[in-house]
């Protein structure tokens, strides 16, 4: 069965420093890997996704994840926090399996704080 | 640039009622969905719509739920008697035929049953 895996319920870290959310998954065949955000009463806004190609993608607001397929991984990352970073973070994998289907696996997310 | 429209963005009803979540999916895309997230929780999918009819749901869209596309544009979703367990965020997405595009979302719409 395909899943998506977020093992951390909350990431914190201080305003400046590196951060990473973690994501690994379980799918049959080529994973279509997405990076959602959703900031506190908002909607769920698109970050990145790997497809194909290069494994570090980069994304909206400074992001970048590196697809790793040996350790079928997909973290997120930034180089420098902000405190407008804090926000839900969710890592979905598309269904590849279902033929007319292509919905979303998500994990369960994690949130990430970030101190000033 | 196009987006996703849903309303309304809050409903409140009394348990028992039907209530119908809309929206208006970007124009030219071709497979649309409904998930719904409790409480800032897991994002859980409801249903995916293709070619006029439900490509899947889940254990979650019971005979309860409904969805219809009727007139090309809408999408809605219909709830015919909510539980109190139905209050959640109920996100519209829809994507273009493209297989590696991401799906875009809607607002959500914040049902809560009492």
């Amino acid at each position: 069965a395909q899943s998506v895996a977020q093992p951390e319920d909350q990431v914190n870290v201080a305003e400046g420093n590196p951060l990473t959310v973690k994501c690994t998954y379980s799918v049959s065949g080529n994973p279509y890997l997405f990076w959602y955000v959703q900031y506190p009463n908002r909607g769920l806004q698109f970050l990145l996704k790997y497809i194909t190609g290069d494994n570090l993608v980069k994304g909206s607001y400074g992001f970048e994840a590196e697809f790793n397929k040996s350790q079928t991984s997909f973290h997120l990352k930034k180089p420098s926090a902000l405190v407008s970073d804090s926000a839900l973070y969710f890592c979905a994998v598309r269904d590849t399996n279902a033929g007319n289907n292509r919905k979303l696996i998500w994990g369960l997310g994690t949130s990430l704080g970030v101190n000033p | 640039e196009p987006e996703v429209t849903q309303t309304p963005s809050h409903q409140v009803t009394q348990m028992g009622q039907e209530v119908i979540l809309r929206c208006v999916p970007i124009s030219n895309h071709l497979y649309f969905y409904w998930y719904r997230q409790i409480l800032g929780q897991k994002v859980e999918f409801l249903v995916s719509f293709y070619n006029n009819e439900i490509s899947e749901k889940s254990e979650i869209f019971d005979d309860q739920f409904s969805v219809e596309r009727p007139d090309g544009s809408n999408f809605t979703l219909k709830i015919r008697s909510t539980k109190l367990e139905d209050s959640a965020m109920y996100f519209c997405a829809s994507i273009p035929d493209r297989i590696n595009t991401e799906a875009f979302f809607g607002q959500g719409t914040r049902l809560t049953v009492v």
